[in-house]
């Protein structure tokens, strides 16, 4: 099973300020998600990180607000931009491999102030 | 389109007894079942998955069945544990085409006290 190290663990950031999360993988893995969990709520797919290309965003989440990148394999990050109280949640990055599980980093909870 | 459906909680159960948490789904074609469990604090871990019709996962004590003709995918452990404490969440994997996107229930927090 792949290891996801995701970073930073947890942040608290000033309203209109932008924070970057990243993902590490100790392995290559085929595809990479973002998740947000709003406080008390299931995940929600923020997008599908596509290596080498634009993300592929869900419905309800754009590319100026979460924008993503995707340089190889192993990497990821999501940026929050121009942030608000709202914002405040856990995002959780994901990867799958060959097989049909889905592994996990161990999330960042931002708290917007 | 494909959905998730778990049982509202807390449940709160006594160390020693017996847990079911329920989860129903909804799909076309043929998904893959999971349940992750988040400690709190963590992120989620993978504790158990099935990826056909009566494929059985287990794991640390905890059993799930995928029941194609009931569409579930019920959480059972025969003993829970003080450790067992945390949010579960039964989640489903889209057989059809090959996004790799997962679809997870609200989930479920479980309280064992001792």
């Amino acid at each position: 099973s792949a290891v996801i190290s995701q970073k930073p663990s947890r942040d608290i950031c000033q309203r209109g300020t932008s924070l970057t999360i990243q993902c590490q993988v100790d392995s290559q893995v085929t595809m990479m998600f973002w998740y947000r969990q709003q406080p008390g709520q299931s995940l929600t797919l923020i997008a599908t990180a596509n290596q080498g290309s634009e993300a592929t965003y869900e419905s309800g989440f754009v590319i100026d607000k979460f924008p993503i990148s995707r340089p190889n394999l192993t990497f990821s990050t999501l940026t929050v931009s121009n942030m608000s109280p709202e914002d405040s949640s856990i995002y959780l990055c994901s990867g799958t491999g060959g097989g049909t599980e889905a592994f996990f980093g161990q999330g960042t909870r931002l708290t917007v102030v | 389109g494909d959905s998730v459906t778990q049982m509202e909680g807390p449940v709160t159960l006594s160390e020693e007894a017996f847990l079911t948490i329920n989860c129903t789904y909804t799909a076309t074609g043929y998904p893959s079942l999971f349940w992750y469990v988040q400690y709190p604090g963590e992120g989620l871990q993978l504790l158990l998955k099935a990826t056909k019709a009566d494929d059985k996962g287990s794991n640390k004590g905890f059993e799930a069945t995928y029941r194609k003709e009931t569409t579930s995918f019920h959480l059972e452990k025969g003993s829970v544990q003080v450790s067992d404490s945390a949010v579960y969440f039964c989640a489903l994997r889209d057989g059809s085409g090959n996004t790799g996107k997962l679809i997870f229930g609200q989930g479920t927090t479980l309280q064992v006290k001792p």
